[in-house]
């Protein structure tokens, strides 16, 4: 079945160091939207990528979509306190949303 | 505005007993979407209503029952809970379909089933 799996699960970074989670999906994407989910919170949608090789950018926070529309990324630079979460994709496909399973970033101070 | 309101936040279950739980969105949204998380796994859909009048059934419809009340209305009913179906339950609304759209998460349901 279509799949978009997430990786790394978990990542311990030092407040400053940069981060980067990967999203790779067995299909091509129509879409891939990221969500952001504080602890004991809801995720909070992020952004959407629809075209091919598109990079958008949020402050600290790059996003891009594969050219073949079937990976993504999701950047941080220079994390803070405030990043600390968990980071879902997930991929538009066939009138379906298909979610990554997130990564969970925690950040030293 | 409000957004997704979910009610109740927090309920102890005994096996067997039933219960409801209800979620309202004031953004005049056409889909809505019942979600459970457990750790590792992610969010799965259970129910979604794509527009008022419809529903159909997500990756994990079994033991969960669904009623688009009205357009801003979407319930999720357990008949006889199990403790499998201990997880944290969201609702979530968008203006259409999901693949094109963002969604807006309610607060969340932390549901045990003991």
């Amino acid at each position: 079945g279509q799949q978009v799996m997430q990786i790394p699960q978990y990542q311990h970074v030092q407040e400053g160091e940069d981060f980067t989670t990967y999203c790779n999906s067995s299909t091509t994407l129509s879409n891939i939207q990221w969500y952001k989910q504080r602890p004991g919170g809801h995720p909070v949608f992020l952004i959407q990528l629809v075209k091919s090789g598109e990079v958008k950018k949020q402050k600290r926070l790059t996003f891009q979509f594969g050219e073949a529309k079937k990976n993504s990324s999701l950047h941080i630079t220079a994390t803070q306190t405030t990043d600390v979460g968990t980071y879902f994709c997930a991929g538009g496909n066939n009138r379906k949303l298909i979610w990554g399973l997130g990564t969970s970033l925690a950040v030293n101070p | 505005n409000a957004g997704v309101t979910q009610t109740p936040k927090f309920q102890v279950l005994k096996t067997g007993q039933s219960m409801t739980l209800q979620c309202a969105q004031d953004m005049n949204h056409n889909s809505m979407y019942w979600y459970r998380q457990d750790p590792g796994m992610g969010l799965r859909l259970i129910y979604y209503s794509a527009s008022e009048g419809t529903t159909d059934k997500g990756e994990v419809p079994n033991g969960y029952n669904v009623s688009r009340l009205n357009k801003r209305e979407f319930s999720l009913r357990l008949e006889s809970a199990a403790p499998s179906q201990t997880s944290v339950y969201f609702c979530a609304s968008s203006d259409w379909g999901p693949e094109s759209e963002k969604l807006f998460f309610g607060s969340g349901t932390q549901l045990s089933v003991l």
